[in-house]
């Protein structure tokens, strides 16, 4: 089984409608992370988490929430959702260690029409 | 400035040769440097981390760093066709221990 699961793995929705993507990890790290992907422009860090006490912005949060639901799981919130929206969402989870790997899950292919 | 950099490519070589893969930073309290491979639609996986200056081997894979050029390198040998895929660099810095910053990524192309 997957370390990282991201679900859905795709999801077409409306400009408007709120949409929540999930991640749940099994590799009992503390810190969780969701990245969006759009071509030419990288990894964007959206939020960040330490713990469930622990909810940090990244560079681009404006229009997205996060929830900590326990350590294993961290969901990103669309809360109305636009076009500029799509992309490519991954959720990764680390232990702090000084190798600091974060590791991803499989992604979340988001359209907004 | 973004905080990483790399030339997005494609970089194309010919299978067997050596692939070079650059990356420049601008945050000089950066303390470590990170190695992604991302193949098409999928997600990254690190090959490699490094956070002393000099050479670090790991099979085909070297990472160079020179932090007074504030510079990182990947070197890939024996290039093979399954090697193509975008390589992302990423910094973690001394100030912000919490975060990666990556930068945008190198598509590599290994032609047969």
């Amino acid at each position: 089984d997957a370390d990282v699961t991201q679900t859905p793995r795709n999801r077409i929705t409306k400009t408007g409608k709120r949409i929540m993507l999930e991640c749940s990890q099994t590799k009992g790290h503390d810190r969780m992370y969701w990245y969006r992907q759009d071509p030419g422009l990288g990894l964007r860090l959206i939020y960040y988490s330490f713990d469930v006490k622990d909810i940090n912005k990244g560079e681009i949060s404006d229009g997205y929430s996060v929830s900590r639901q326990a350590q294993a799981k961290f969901s990103l919130s669309l809360e109305s959702a636009i076009p500029n929206q799509t992309a490519l969402y991954f959720c990764a989870t680390s232990d702090g260690s000084l190798s600091y790997e974060q590791y991803f899950g499989p992604g979340t292919r988001l359209t907004v029409t | 400035q973004k905080e990483v950099e790399q030339n997005s490519g494609p970089l194309s070589v010919p299978e067997g040769a050596i692939a070079s893969l650059n990356c420049t930073y601008s945050d000089r309290g950066s303390q470590s440097f990170f190695w992604y491979r991302q193949y098409s639609g999928k997600s990254p996986e690190l090959i490699m981390f490094i956070y002393s200056n000099g050479d670090k081997e790991d099979g085909r894979f070297t990472a160079q760093l020179n932090k007074a050029s504030q510079y990182v390198s990947l070197l890939i040998r024996d290039s093979q066709p399954s090697d193509s895929a975008t390589y992302l660099c990423a910094a973690k810095s001394l100030y912000n221990t919490d975060k990666l910053i990556f930068g945008t990524g190198t598509r590599l192309q290994v032609f047969p």
